[in-house]
């Protein structure tokens, strides 16, 4: 069974730093991995997708990374801005045929300004 | 494009009343829904996938007598709790694939946050 982990649960940083998320999975027969955000009684919105293929997807100031033999994603965050604190959840799909998306618990950023 | 929309935003109700939730695909035809929950400070908890003009199929534990999913089209399926209470309070979010990305990319609603009184 696939378990999908983020630690830290939360993070407080000051305005102007440099960010790493990491996310790690169990089971590397993935499809795909998506990173996504999540603001306060809102839904998701989706930030970057990295296919099994694929290394790493770069959007803006975000920049993901995938290493699935060892079970681990980062998501970089340049030059961090009180606008990007939110929640941020990884998720995987199986590559099993299942379209089943697998949440980590998400970690809570709070960019100080 | 590959918006979802989600109607109601939020919803009060009375134990023991039905409630009803729409999840719309407004710029493409979705060949697969899905359903999930959210606790508060916790992550999302699939419910149940949901294939057009088939049976939803239900994650174990999930009592489908009382999660009703209809998914009448390609752009429109349906979440209906059926005699709720108040541990049914949640944050309901659905999900579609099937839009312009071909990575199986599912594409988030807003949400829908449900309280039983």
């Amino acid at each position: 069974k696939q378990e999908v982990t983020q630690i830290p649960a939360a993070l407080s940083v000051p305005e102007g730093e440099n960010l790493v998320l990491n996310c790690s999975f169990t089971d590397s027969a993935i499809y795909n991995l998506q990173w996504f955000r999540q603001d306060p009684g809102k839904g998701l919105t989706s930030l970057l997708l990295i296919q099994s293929s694929q290394r790493e997807q770069t959007s803006g100031r975000l920049n993901a990374s995938l290493d699935k033999s060892s079970g681990r994603s980062t998501l970089y965050i340049a030059a961090s801005q009180p606008g990007d604190s939110a929640t941020y959840l990884c998720a995987v799909l199986g590559s099993g045929g299942s379209e089943k998306l697998v949440f980590g618990k998400g970690m809570k950023l709070t960019v100080n300004p | 494009g590959a918006v979802v929309s989600q109607h109601p935003s939020w919803v009060i109700c009375k134990s023991g009343t039905s409630v009803k939730i729409e999840c719309r695909s407004l710029d493409f035809q979705a060949t697969t829904m899905f359903w999930y929950r959210q606790f508060p400070k916790q992550s999302l908890m699939l419910m149940a996938t949901s294939n057009e003009g088939s049976k939803a199929t239900y994650e174990q534990g999930v009592e489908k007598d009382k999660f009703l999913i209809n998914h009448a089209s390609l752009t429109l399926s349906t979440l209906t709790v059926t005699s709720a209470h108040p541990e049914d309070s949640s944050f309901y979010i659905c999900s579609a694939s099937g839009g312009p990305s071909s990575y199986n990319e599912q594409f988030f609603g807003p949400g829908t946050r449900l309280t039983v009184l």
